[in-house]
């Protein structure tokens, strides 16, 4: 059983809408990371975080520690936002989630 | 440029091949770390080096022979594969490997195709 949970799986949204891309883990953990896959492959670390909140121009992302849940939000999406959305936890990894942006 | 680079991007091989994929890193880390993406999975790590040792193997088959000459070059040797083994193989690398709370750096990855 993957001990990361992701949801949505998929995601489909217009141009300009807030995204809300969540992720539940059931072990303690070291960090959590955001990653962002295109297609084609590349990955890119979009956040790493302990605790709290971290932002990075339109994009946030959040931990609960003691609920062991993190949220990553896009604010005004935009096409080039598409990607797989994949939330880390040490060793465990997310399914992903596919978000579109449509314009 | 990620700074983590992979060759080949892709590689067709056959079951009774051996063949090696290559990832360097130019970022200073010293961690680097093998990844398996196969079709509609979850990302799985593979094996994690630090400082030029081996810190982690997830029961991986023998058929995959990992080897760090170096904190800056990580091979994967690859032998007798079988067709579940296609997949894309992601090399990373971080400035520290074992606590996985350095943030990680991607190479583009190389699509392997067992025939």
């Amino acid at each position: 059983k993957n001990e990361v949970e992701q949801s949505p799986q998929n995601l489909t949204a217009q141009e300009g809408e807030f995204i809300t891309i969540n992720c539940s883990y059931s072990v303690g953990i070291s960090a959590l990371h955001w990653l962002q896959q295109h297609p084609g492959g590349g990955i890119v670390s979009l956040f790493m975080l302990s605790s709290g909140k971290k932002k990075h121009g339109r994009l946030i992302a959040t931990i609960n520690i003691q609920e062991k849940h993190s949220s990553l939000h896009i604010t005004a999406s935009h096409p080039r936002d598409s990607a797989v959305y994949i939330c880390m936890n040490d060793m465990r990894f997310g399914a992903g989630t596919r978000l579109t942006v449509k314009p | 440029e990620t700074g983590v680079t992979q060759t080949p991007r892709h590689l067709v091989m056959g079951m009774t091949n051996k063949k090696s994929l290559k990832c360097e890193q130019h970022l200073g880390h010293n961690a680097m770390y093998w990844y398996k993406q196969s079709a509609k999975k979850p990302l799985e790590l593979m094996f994690v080096y630090s400082l030029e040792e081996r810190v982690e193997n997830n029961s991986v088959p023998s058929r995959f022979s990992p080897e760090c000459p170096n904190s800056s070059h990580l091979f994967l040797h690859l032998h007798t594969l079988q067709p579940e083994d296609s997949a894309l193989y992601l090399c990373a690398s971080s400035q520290e490997g074992q606590k996985f709370n350095s943030p990680l750096h991607f190479g583009n990855g190389t699509r392997l195709t067992v025939t």
